[in-house]
């Protein structure tokens, strides 16, 4: 079974449009968060949530917007969609939120915006 | 602001070698570092996780150690083989903050 999965695995849409990434998690982790990785590798966070609750938000655009309707579950929702929201999108779940937790990390949704 | 930065960003090894990654990060007030695999097309595996308190960790043919004082890590990998061909990314967490440095693409030449 996996164990953190994002749907879809590639997404390809026109700019303006708004769209969906799904994440799930069945680790009975605590926290789950969501990485962008650019078309130089660079991964960073975008958000976290702990328990259903928004614990980082790293000044992201407020076009993007994570929906955590139970903890095992942290939606990525894009609005009005730019060339620069390209990226391969990484979901991730750690057990509890603590600094010494392993992070566990989906396979990716590669966003395509044309 | 956490710099974290791996060189080389690409390195082939004939199979059987033993190497080395390397990694370093500007500021030393880490909580742990954590080596993570990418392979091409999928997401991250952690490798080895290393507590600030800690100089080294051990998982099979795989030894990390971490010099805090100095901002640097390395990933020594045993005689290589063909599947550990992959992306290697090194992260350091302070606070909530996990900073990835962009990885060395590691080809290992049958």
């Amino acid at each position: 079974d996996t164990a953190v999965s994002q749907t879809p695995k590639y997404l390809v849409t026109q700019m303006g449009n708004d769209k969906s990434i799904k994440c799930e998690q069945n680790l009975g982790h605590d926290t789950m968060y969501w990485y962008k990785q650019d078309s130089k590798k660079f991964l960073k966070i975008m958000f976290s949530y702990n328990n259903k609750e928004l614990i980082i938000n790293e000044t992201v655009p407020n076009r993007f917007s994570p929906k955590s309707p139970d903890k095992a579950h942290l939606n990525l929702h894009i609005n009005s969609l730019e060339l620069g929201d390209s990226a391969v999108y990484f979901c991730a779940s750690s057990l509890v939120f603590a600094t010494n937790e392993k992070l566990f990390f989906g396979s990716g949704t590669q966003l395509s915006v044309l | 602001k956490q710099e974290v930065t791996q060189i080389p960003a690409a390195l082939s090894v004939p199979e059987g070698e033993n190497l080395v990654l390397n990694c370093s990060f500007t500021d030393s007030a880490i909580y742990n570092l954590q080596w993570f695999r990418q392979d091409p097309g999928k997401g991250l595996t952690s490798l080895l996780l290393i507590q600030s308190s800690q100089r080294e960790q051990t998982s099979g043919r795989l030894n990390a150690s971490l010099d805090k004082s100095s901002g640097r890590s390395t990933l020594y990998i045993a005689a290589s083989q063909p599947g550990d061909s992959a992306t290697y990314l090194c992260a350091v967490r302070r606070n909530e903050k996990l900073t990835f440095g962009t990885g060395t693409r590691l080809t290992i030449i049958p």
